[in-house]
C-alpha cells in the first residue's frame, strides 16, 4: 500500500506571497491531519479534515485554512507570507472512523523557506 | 491540558551502547493513547509503536523496548546495541481518548556514533 504524499516536498516563497500545499493519504483513509514542524516550536498540530469537513482546529491564524477533496486528498493554503511560516509542513492520515485505537502515517514533508 | 515532556534535547552514543530516550506525559484523562515516532533527516515521521493507557505491560521489538509507567506518568524508550541507522529525532506523542488531539513532545536527538 502506497504511504502519504506529499507535494511538492520543497518551496521557496517570499514574504506576501500564498503557498498552497498538497496532500494525497494513505488508500481507504479518510482523515488527513496537517502538522507544522519549527526549530522553535516543534510540531504542531494545524487542523484535521474528515469526508470534506474540518473536524479538528490547532491555534493558528486565519491565514492557514485547508481543504479536503472528495478523494481524501487535501491541500493547506498559506496566504500573506510571514518569515515565521518557513517551517517543515507535515500531513498524516489514519481511517478517521472513530476508532480509538488508530494511528497516523506521516508523509515526507514539504519543505517552505519564506524569504 | 496535555504535554509531552522529552528531558533530553540530544543524545551521543557509540556503537552498541545501550540508550534510554525518556518521555513524560501530562494528561487528566483517563483513557489516552501514546506513541513514539521517528524522524529520519529525510523528514517523514516513521511509526514506532502505539500504547493506550490500559495496557501498562512492556513491549519488546527487536532492539527497541518500551517501558509504559502510570504511577510516574512516563513512556521510556530504549534502543539496545544501537547502530548507526538509529540516529535520527525521536518524539513522544500523546493523544486524547478520541485521537483528536495529539500532542508532541519536542523530541531527542540521538546521533550514535560508529
Amino acid at each position: 500500500k502506497a504511504g502519504v504524499t506529499q507535494t511538492p516536498r520543497y518551496l521557496i516563497k517570499t514574504r506576501g506571497q500564498q503557498v498552497t500545499l498538497s496532500c494525497s493519504p494513505i488508500s481507504g483513509h479518510r482523515s488527513v491531519s496537517w502538522y507544522q514542524q519549527t526549530p522553535g516550536q516543534g510540531l504542531q498540530f494545524l487542523f484535521e479534515y474528515f469526508s470534506e469537513t474540518q473536524r479538528n482546529k490547532g491555534n493558528f491564524p486565519g491565514r492557514f485554512s485547508g481543504r479536503q477533496f472528495s478523494n481524501s486528498r487535501s491541500e493547506m493554503n498559506v496566504s500573506t507570507l510571514e518569515l515565521g511560516d518557513s517551517a517543515l509542513y507535515l500531513c498524516a492520515s489514519r481511517t478517521g472512523t472513530g476508532h480509538v485505537a488508530e494511528t497516523q502515517y506521516f508523509g515526507p514533508g514539504t519543505r517552505l523557506l519564506v524569504l | 491540558a496535555q504535554k509531552v515532556t522529552q528531558a533530553q534535547t540530544e543524545i551521543s552514543v557509540v556503537e552498541k551502547e545501550d540508550v534510554t530516550l525518556d518521555c513524560v506525559y501530562e494528561t487528566r484523562d483517563t483513557t489516552y493513547y501514546l506513541f513514539w515516532y521517528k524522524q529520519p533527516p529525510s523528514g517523514e515521521l516513521v511509526f514506532l509503536i502505539r500504547r493506550n493507557s490500559f495496557d501498562e505491560q512492556n513491549e519488546i521489538s527487536g532492539r527497541y523496548s518500551w517501558n509504559f509507567q502510570k504511577s510516574t506518568s512516563s513512556f521510556n524508550f530504549t534502543i539496545t546495541a544501537s547502530q548507526v541507522v538509529d540516529s535520527a529525532v525521536y518524539f513522544c506523542a500523546l493523544s486524547d481518548g478520541n485521537n483528536n488531539d495529539m500532542r508532541f513532545g519536542a523530541g531527542t536527538r540521538l546521533t550514535v556514533k560508529p
